[in-house]
């Protein structure tokens, strides 16, 4: 059974701080990430998408990638209240096929 | 940008009936839609991705009868939860993945659909 794991939260932040996400993943031939932010009753919106070890920066957003420890993470650098969301992480799992982890919520407190 | 609208955004129903749920990519081509549920407070499970002009591969658990997909045109796909139970209230949520599109994580999402089964 393939896997995504991530801490549930509540993760809470200052205003201004780094937001930072993590996640790691059961199948080691993964080779595609994305992080998504999904707002309360909302669908999920693609924030950034990572292919290769190392880091991708995006604005504020940085993921970072480290496939020898299966392991993704999303920082978020300046957070602001607006950031307040669930994160879900997503895996390629094969075909057309994504796994989405359950979910991290992050509050950035003003 | 790729724009995705799903009908109705929610509705509320009675138990034993049936619910259509369209899910429209408005401005380019879906070669293939997924459709996805989620539960409260977990994650999206995916149920079925759909082909337009073939049936629609399920994911393990779900049943094929109950939830009848088709995907009958480039920009159209339907949902219909048939002799809906209570248990079958969620957020239902499509998503498409457009011709230049290869890698399946970058999909287009739909609003979702939220479902109250009484």
């Amino acid at each position: 059974q393939k896997e995504v794991e991530q801490n549930s939260g509540p993760l809470s932040v200052p205003e201004g701080a780094i937001a930072s996400l993590n996640c790691t993943y059961s199948d080691r031939g993964s080779q595609s990430f994305f992080w998504y932010r999904q707002y309360s009753g909302k669908s999920p919106e693609l924030i950034m998408f990572i292919y290769s070890n190392g880091d991708k920066e995006d604005g504020r957003f940085t993921a970072q990638l480290n496939k020898a420890s299966q392991y993704v993470s999303l920082l978020i650098r300046d957070s602001q209240p607006s950031d307040s969301a669930t994160y879900l992480c997503a895996v390629n799992a094969g075909g057309f096929k994504t796994i989405f982890g359950a979910g991290t919520r992050l509050f950035v407190k003003a | 940008g790729a724009v995705v609208s799903q009908h109705p955004s929610w509705v509320i129903c009675k138990s034993g009936t049936s619910v259509k749920i369209e899910c429209r990519s408005l401005d380019f081509q879906a070669t293939t839609m997924f459709w996805y549920r989620q539960f409260p407070k977990q994650s999206l499970m995916l149920m079925a991705t759909s082909n337009e002009g073939s049936k629609a591969t399920y994911e393990q658990g779900v049943e094929k009868d109950k939830f009848l997909i088709n995907h009958a045109s480039l920009t159209l796909s339907t949902l219909t939860v048939t002799s809906a139970h209570p248990e079958d209230s969620s957020f239902y949520i499509c998503s498409a993945l457009g011709r230049e599109r290869t890698d399946p994580g970058e999909q287009y999402f739909g609003p979702g659909t939220r479902l109250t089964v009484t």
